[in-house]
């Protein structure tokens, strides 16, 4: 059950550019949404959330967008650095509680 | 900055033994999770557990499953009989609020079973 689906399994963007990661959930009671990245041989690393009252939350290179009409999300990294190289999820939970998390985006920045 | 640590790393048992995952959460948050991803696909949440209990889980964790908190650091996940699918990467997390956000996780345990 797939309620939460990023459709791009890679993307790779060059060094400066803006990355722009997607995602697309079903379940219209989600109302927490948040980011991770993960390198390998690491744990998920929090990047950025947002919650279902907001359409925008931005942390340094990092903005989030939320379109609830569509059920979509998306993450913007600009300038991209090579460093940010690492497979993204994102994830959805509603009222806080178990969080669903997308197969992640491969993100490749070539300097 | 404080980090959940998880042992061991790698986890090699065979098919039908118990095992026993172990994480510590970062020392002041009182909210821990189990997630797993099978190679390949997505993260799965398995359970979550805060006052010494059980506050959610996936049916994913069935009666095979089991964690505790057996003292004030360390928070484990056991598997009783262990089977060729549970072969996965095997995620700790804490968090200090309900809201759980955000949730620090550690590395990983894989587990390979045999």
């Amino acid at each position: 059950d797939q309620q939460v689906k990023q459709n791009s399994p890679s993307l790779s963007v060059q060094e400066g550019r803006i990355s722009i990661l997607n995602c697309d959930y079903t379940n219209s009671m989600f109302d927490y949404f948040l980011w991770y990245k993960k390198y390998p041989a690491e744990g998920p690393t929090f990047l950025i959330s947002i919650s279902s009252i907001k359409d925008k939350n931005e942390d340094g290179r990092f903005t989030v967008f939320l379109n609830k009409s569509a059920k979509h999300l998306s993450l913007h990294i600009v300038p991209s650095q090579p460093g940010d190289s690492a497979v993204y999820f994102c994830a959805a939970s509603a009222m806080m509680n178990q969080f669903y998390f997308g197969t992640g985006t491969s993100l490749t920045v070539i300097p | 900055e404080p980090e959940v640590t998880q042992t061991p790393s790698h986890q090699v048992t065979q098919m039908g033994q118990e095992v026993i995952l172990r994480c510590v959460p970062i020392s002041n948050h009182l909210y821990f999770y189990w997630y797993r991803q099978i190679l390949g696909q997505k993260v799965e949440f398995l359970v979550s557990f805060y006052n010494n209990e059980i506050s959610e889980k996936s049916e994913i964790f069935d009666d095979q499953f089991s964690v505790e908190r057996p003292d004030g650091s360390n928070f484990t996940l056991k598997i009783r009989s262990t089977k060729l699918e549970d072969s996965a990467m095997y995620f700790c997390a804490s968090s200090d609020d309900r809201g759980g956000q955000p949730q620090h996780f550690g590395d990983g345990t894989r587990l390979s079973i045999l």
